[in-house]
């Protein structure tokens, strides 16, 4: 989407630490999602953020900067099984349909 | 179980023709939605669908239609099919509304020869 930029693709080995950014444009900031989609496969729900700061859920981690329209995702000791497709999804009062589009999503590839 | 369901999984059909995908979720939430995903990844919103009120993504074609017989489901009816719509369509739910995680369901990975 236009309003939201990630990188395309990264790349990572079993047991580092990948670090994912997402930037985003928005006039009513309601809320950041990450969201995880194996190929073929559905998109899962990973985090929320709305205030500031960091917030750890197990080996995943997404911290959010509001004022600089500035999140990461943050994944620790990598598993062959996060290779997937990570996707930054904003929720904008100021958009009709409330939320900006997810964008692309960044494929991550975990390499043994 | 299955929280948001979708059907077909798949289907091919011939352009010009007239389809629909069919969703039903069962978690109670309020809000539905219809998401385009194409070859390139991109996920596209379509609809919102909250309490009858329809919020419309205005570049999406007029061709397309959503239609909620009741609050659980909200289905998808295409005419004239196009070359173009070939795409995966998600249907995914929220409590609420915006600011609500997403529920998606599997699918529908929609081939227009």
């Amino acid at each position: 989407g236009q309003n939201i930029d990630q990188p395309t693709e990264m790349t990572a080995t079993e047991g580092a630490i990948v670090q994912i950014n997402c930037t985003y444009q928005t006039s009513g900031f309601n809320g950041l999602f990450w969201y995880q989609q194996h190929a073929g496969e559905a998109p899962t729900f990973l985090s929320y953020n709305v205030l500031d700061g960091l917030e750890e859920k197990g080996r995943f981690s997404s911290f959010l900067s509001r004022s600089k329209g500035y999140s990461y995702l943050l994944l620790k000791e990598l598993q062959m099984k996060d290779s997937a497709s990570y996707l930054c999804d904003v929720a904008d009062r100021g958009s009709t349909l409330g939320r900006l589009y997810f964008g692309r999503g960044t494929q991550l590839t975990v390499w043994p | 179980d299955t929280a948001v369901s979708q059907t077909p999984k798949y289907l091919v059909t011939q352009m010009g023709n007239d389809k629909s995908i069919k969703c039903e979720q069962n978690l109670g939430h309020d809000t539905m939605y219809w998401y385009k995903q194409d070859s390139k990844k991109f996920l596209k919103i379509m609809f919102s669908y909250n309490n009858k009120e329809l919020i419309i993504n205005e570049t999406v074609p007029n061709r397309f239609s959503p239609k909620s017989p009741d609050k659980a489901h909200l289905n998808l009816h295409i005419n004239s099919l196009e070359l173009g719509d070939s795409a995966v369509y998600f249907c995914a739910s929220s409590q609420g509304g915006d600011a609500d995680t997403q529920y998606f369901g599997p699918g529908t990975r929609l081939t227009v020869l």
